[in-house]
């Protein structure tokens, strides 16, 4: 199975200021197709998942541009600018290039 | 707009079956995957399986044995059925929709609880 380790477990932003969140994987997520399967989503507290980041680093319709995705084809970011009290939550990064669909553990952010 | 919304028992004794709903409003079924999604207590995101758009399935091989997604195309609904519950089977089941480009998981329900307990 493809494993997503995520960093840091946990991170503690001022309103304002920015946050970056690392998910490594453990094989390239490059696909054949030159497309790099990476997602990255939200969870706010009580809610479902929401998509953010399709294919490593395009936005997702109707998520703000202070959300930006980046990365090569193991290691990978994901940055808030500007970080919102809305943006509390879990963040998870997910691949879909082979099966088992697995996911990272989780980055929890905070508000200071 | 799309939507997709969760529903099952809640309780289910140990060793028993699990039967859940995922009804699917704005998007069709014979054109887009529904995977299910489960998230234990407190704890992180664990794929289970997904039926495609031409009925086909794959599951996560840590629980295929147990699993089985199916759907009926005239009630725009995915079932998922799970066998040999165990307390560890507790979570939050989630159904999610692919969309084209935006990867398997664009659209969520809200999830239904289910606890297993005797």
């Amino acid at each position: 199975d493809i494993v997503l380790t995520q960093a840091p477990l946990s991170v503690s932003v001022t309103p304002g200021e920015s946050a970056s969140i690392s998910c490594r994987s453990s094989k390239s997520l490059l696909s054949s197709k030159g497309i790099t399967s990476l997602y990255w989503y939200l969870q706010k507290p009580g809610k479902s998942p929401q998509l953010l980041i399709y294919r490593m680093s395009n936005l997702a319709s109707g998520v703000p541009d202070r959300f930006s995705g980046s990365g090569s084809e193991t290691d990978f970011t994901l940055k808030i600018s500007k970080v919102e009290t809305e943006d509390v939550g879990v963040y998870y990064c997910a691949q879909f290039l082979e099966y088992p669909w697995t996911f990272g553990g989780g980055t929890k952010l905070e508000l200071k | 707009q799309v939507q997709l919304k969760e529903s099952g028992p809640g309780l289910v004794q140990p060793s028993q079956t699990l039967s859940l709903t995922c009804t699917v409003s704005g998007l069709s079924l014979t054109s887009n995957s529904v995977s299910w999604i489960r998230q234990p207590p407190g704890k992180g995101l664990e794929w289970m399986g997904v039926i495609w758009s031409n009925g086909g399935t794959d599951y996560n091989s840590a629980i295929k044995s147990r699993l089985s997604i199916s759907r009926d195309t005239s009630k725009s609904q995915v079932f998922l059925k799970m066998n040999s519950l165990q307390t560890e089977d507790t979570a939050m089941y989630f159904c999610a929709s692919y969309l084209f480009g935006y990867g398997p998981f664009a659209y969520w329900g809200q999830g239904t609880l289910v606890t297993v307990s005797s």
